[in-house]
């Protein structure tokens, strides 16, 4: 079956510029996951999503960034008022469920974020 | 916090060499461990995972992991790499439904 898709794949933005991002999980995923991963380092926690409740959004790195997943399949990442920090490829996973986190998560590309 | 930690940033073998990787995490907690792979152009896609039971676990291309409790760490081995292994592998840990993920190990074999 398909995958988890995200779209744009690449997203270039100017300083101040609002962007949404949107992640289309794996048809039946319960848990949707957020990552930010800058140059060289591992993918960061920003957020997850059992169905359409936002369990945890911990890893967000300012009240600039907002998510959403409004009917518990689809979701979209924003990012108000960029700025050159969140440059990034921001990563979608989704997984069957959530039972303490033993279940795989399905990665999907990313989306390229360069703001200038 | 969780954090993980992975010890090798760029590792260069030739083909038929053993590999083995360092992870280690702290948390005092029940966590869940799992080894991801990026070959270039593709996407993060699980390698093996730990979570209960016999803490010596296989997973897809001949790769497996060990976990040992007592030193916090879960290496992943191969006892004959391929060049088709090349990619950037990374260590997670994870609990109550949020993961942390070490920096990653960029892995180049040369034919």
């Amino acid at each position: 079956g398909a995958g988890v898709s995200q779209s744009p794949r690449y997203k270039v933005a100017k300083r101040g510029q609002d962007v949404a991002l949107r992640c289309d999980p794996i048809s039946g995923h319960v848990s949707l996951f957020w990552y930010q991963q800058a140059l060289g380092q591992g993918p960061e926690f920003l957020t997850y999503f059992q169905n359409e409740a936002q369990l945890d959004k911990s890893g967000l790195p300012s009240d600039r960034f907002f998510a959403e997943r409004p009917e518990g399949s689809v979701s979209t990442l924003k990012i108000q008022r960029t700025q050159q920090e969140d440059s990034a490829v921001y990563l979608c996973a989704s997984s069957l469920w959530t039972s303490g986190g033993a279940e795989t998560q399905y990665f999907g590309p990313g989306t390229r974020l360069l703001v200038l | 916090a969780q954090s993980v930690s992975q010890h090798n940033h760029h590792v260069i073998l030739s083909e038929a060499a053993s590999l083995e990787l360092g992870c280690n995490y702290s948390y005092g907690g029940t966590v869940n461990l799992f080894w991801y792979v990026q070959y270039p152009g593709q996407h993060l896609q699980l390698l093996l995972k730990y979570f209960s039971g016999d803490p010596l676990v296989k997973g897809i291309k001949g790769f497996e992991a060990e976990f040992i409790k007592s030193k916090f760490s879960f290496n992943l081995r191969k006892p004959s790499v391929q060049w088709s292994d090349t990619a950037e592998y990374f260590c997670a840990v994870t609990s109550a439904g949020k993961s942390t993920f070490g920096d990653g190990t960029t892995l180049t074999v040369k034919p």
